[in-house]
This record gives structure tokens, C-alpha cells and sequence, in this order.
């Protein structure tokens, strides 16, 4: 079975600064996807960034940029620039390559933006 | 439609009554997904479906939880018998195909509140 663990129950930040989020998981996968997941406080769960573990470059969206380390198995979202609407609890997820696609996510950030 | 969809919202139930929860997905989506997520936790996987086809129902906690999805399209996750344990945000997700490189859309999810 896989797990996923963010040890960073909280964290803030002002705005327009950089925070990074970390996220390790356990797995005897070789082929899998990571995800960081962003939960506002609407409550929707927004698809923030994906990883292909196959993938040895870190996938970026904008201001947002992952650091894979495979063998560490970690996978750490950085937020640059920061603003307010950043504002959520944030959720790393992992999902296996062998047929089923169920996400397992680790526990959440909550990550506050100051102004 | 142009997202999943999902009602009631919020749904309050006394102990020992049975509750229907709907879940549309984005038209055309293969695959369905049903999570539980519980107030400062990250989402537990229940079950899934391809097409009409119930793939995996290991996250079902008991034998009180079913769901179903007879024509493809439209799910209902139904919790028999409530108890003041299963009160929770149920999530519902599609993705269009199914695959591991297909990202999971979640819909705004119902609130059930077993008093």
C-alpha cells in the first residue's frame, strides 16, 4: 500500500514571498504520478500540479514548481511570488500506474499568505 | 456539463436513516470516483467505476455504503442505516478516460452531517 505524508501541518508566509510544501510518499511502484491538490476556502479541490515518475524534470505551472527526488521519494511544491489567493490547504496525492487510478493523499498543509 | 456536479451540498440526517448522495460527472467522463474526506484530513478513496462498471470497492468502510452507476453517467453513493461516524464531506471525481495520465476533476462535494 502507499502512503503519503506532508509533516507541515501550517505554514504562512508574506505575501510575495517563496514557501515551499513537502510531501514524501512510500511506495514500491516504479511507475506512478504525483500531485499537489489545492483546497481554497470554498472547499473545492483545485489540481494545482502533476509529477510523472518517469519524468526525470520537475514539472512547473507558472509560479508554481515541483523538486521530485525519486530515490528520496520526495516531492515538494514551491510557490513563488506568492499571493493572496494562495491561501488554502494544499494536498499532495499520489496514484499508481497498474490499473487502478485511485489518488491517495497525504494529511494537508494549511498555508496562510500575509499581506 | 462544463464541471462535476454534485447535490444536495449539504445534507443533515438524523442516526439511522439512509442518505443518497448524487454525483454528475463532465460529460463524456469514462471514469468515476467517490472519496470521503473528513474535517482536517485529505480524501480516503471509496470506490470507483469505469463506464457502469463497478471497478474497486475496497475503500468502502461497510456494508452499509453502496454505490452504483446504471447508465454510465449519473452516480449515487447511498450510506444505509446512518451513523454520527460517517458525517464527512463526500467528494466525487471523473477523469475522461481513466488512465494514470488522465487528471481527476472533483466536483464541490456534499457535506453530510449525521446528528
Amino acid at each position: 500500500a502507499q502512503t503519503v505524508t506532508q509533516s507541515q501541518p501550517e505554514m504562512s508566509v508574506q505575501e510575495a514571498e517563496t514557501v515551499t510544501l513537502s510531501c514524501t510518499y512510500d511506495t514500491s511502484e516504479n511507475n506512478y504520478y504525483l500531485f499537489w491538490y489545492k483546497q481554497p476556502p470554498s472547499r473545492q479541490m483545485i489540481l494545482v500540479i502533476r509529477q510523472e515518475a518517469y519524468k526525470q524534470q520537475n514539472a512547473t505551472e507558472n509560479r508554481f514548481s515541483v523538486n521530485f527526488q525519486k530515490a528520496a521519494k520526495s516531492f515538494s511544491l514551491k510557490i513563488s511570488d506568492s499571493q493572496l489567493g494562495d491561501t488554502a490547504m494544499y494536498f499532495c496525492a499520489f496514484e499508481a500506474n497498474f490499473g487502478n487510478e485511485k489518488l491517495t493523499f497525504g494529511t494537508g498543509t494549511r498555508l496562510t499568505i500575509i499581506p | 456539463g462544463a464541471g462535476v456536479s454534485q447535490s444536495p451540498r449539504y445534507k443533515v440526517t438524523k442516526r439511522g436513516q439512509d442518505v443518497a448522495l448524487r454525483c454528475d460527472p463532465i460529460s463524456g467522463h469514462v471514469s468515476l470516483y467517490w472519496y470521503r474526506q473528513a474535517l482536517g484530513q485529505g480524501p480516503e478513496f471509496l470506490t470507483y467505476f469505469n463506464y457502469e462498471a463497478q471497478q474497486d470497492k475496497s475503500g468502502l468502510p461497510n456494508d452499509r455504503f453502496s454505490a452504483e452507476r446504471p447508465e454510465g453517467s449519473i452516480s449515487t453513493l447511498t450510506i444505509q442505516r446512518t451513523e454520527q461516524r460517517d458525517s464527512a464531506m463526500y467528494r466525487c471525481a471523473s477523469s475522461q478516460t481513466g488512465a494514470s495520465t488522465d487528471t481527476q476533476y472533483f466536483g464541490p462535494g456534499t457535506r453530510l452531517t449525521v446528528l
